[in-house]
């Protein structure tokens, strides 16, 4: 089983909807939780962290954290087609981050 | 400079050569990861430096990887003897401090290596 495991895609929305990415990961002991944006060419950007149960607003980003069911999801509202980029997930547990394959998401104007 | 950074930015070699590979992390990060990523792929990790402690080496794929962290600030990834399934994105990331609740990692431009 994967350490972190994300829905490769691809993700289509169109501009102006909410895009919704989902994540889960198998150590319960995890404690911090990542998503990265990267761009065809480019290497990860952070977009968001978060560390506690509930949901985190940054802009037009929103991630939430259920730890209970191991899951992380990123919610981008409004989304434009800048958006478009493959989403990763990373999580956190000791000193070893575990990075998922990543969702392609694809903003159509 | 703000960011990591990373040379060169790509790299052509001759399957059975060896390469350096290097990264230079934000001024002040304590940790240092290196990770691989093949085309169309996730990240996937090599190697872990914190401060002045042993490395954590369980992601090499081989002993023909090996990486170093000079003055606990530059860091050189050498792959010896490349193998055509070597080529791929290498990108090294660094974090203020690596520990449980974690510190975010930052990224560089990464190296493409190509093992023709």
């Amino acid at each position: 089983q994967k350490e972190v495991e994300q829905n490769s895609g691809p993700l289509s929305v169109p501009e102006g909807a909410i895009a919704s990415l989902n994540c889960t990961y198998s150590d319960r002991g995890s404690q911090s939780f990542f998503w990265y944006r990267q761009y065809s060419g480019k290497s990860p950007e952070l977009i968001m962290s978060i560390y506690s149960n509930g949901d985190k607003e940054d802009g037009r980003f929103t991630a939430q954290l259920n730890k209970a069911s191991q899951y992380v999801s990123l919610l981008i509202r409004d989304s434009q087609p800048s958006d478009s980029a493959t989403y990763l997930c990373a999580v956190n547990s000791g000193n070893q981050f575990y990075f998922g394959t990543g969702t392609s998401l694809t903003v159509i104007p | 400079g703000a960011g990591v950074s990373q040379s060169p930015s790509n790299k052509v070699t001759e399957k059975g050569k060896d390469v350096e590979l290097r990264c230079d992390p934000i001024s002040g990060h304590t940790a240092l990861y290196w990770y691989r990523q093949s085309l169309g792929q996730g990240l996937e990790f090599l190697i872990y430096f914190q401060g002045n402690s042993a490395p954590d080496k369980s992601g090499l794929p081989s002993d023909r990887f090996s990486a170093e962290r000079t003055g606990g600030s530059v860091s050189t990834l050498t792959i010896q003897r490349t193998q055509q399934e070597d080529s791929a994105v290498y990108l090294c990331a660094s974090s203020l401090v690596a520990r449980p609740g974690g510190a975010t990692q930052y990224f560089g431009p990464g190296t493409r290596l190509t093992v023709l």
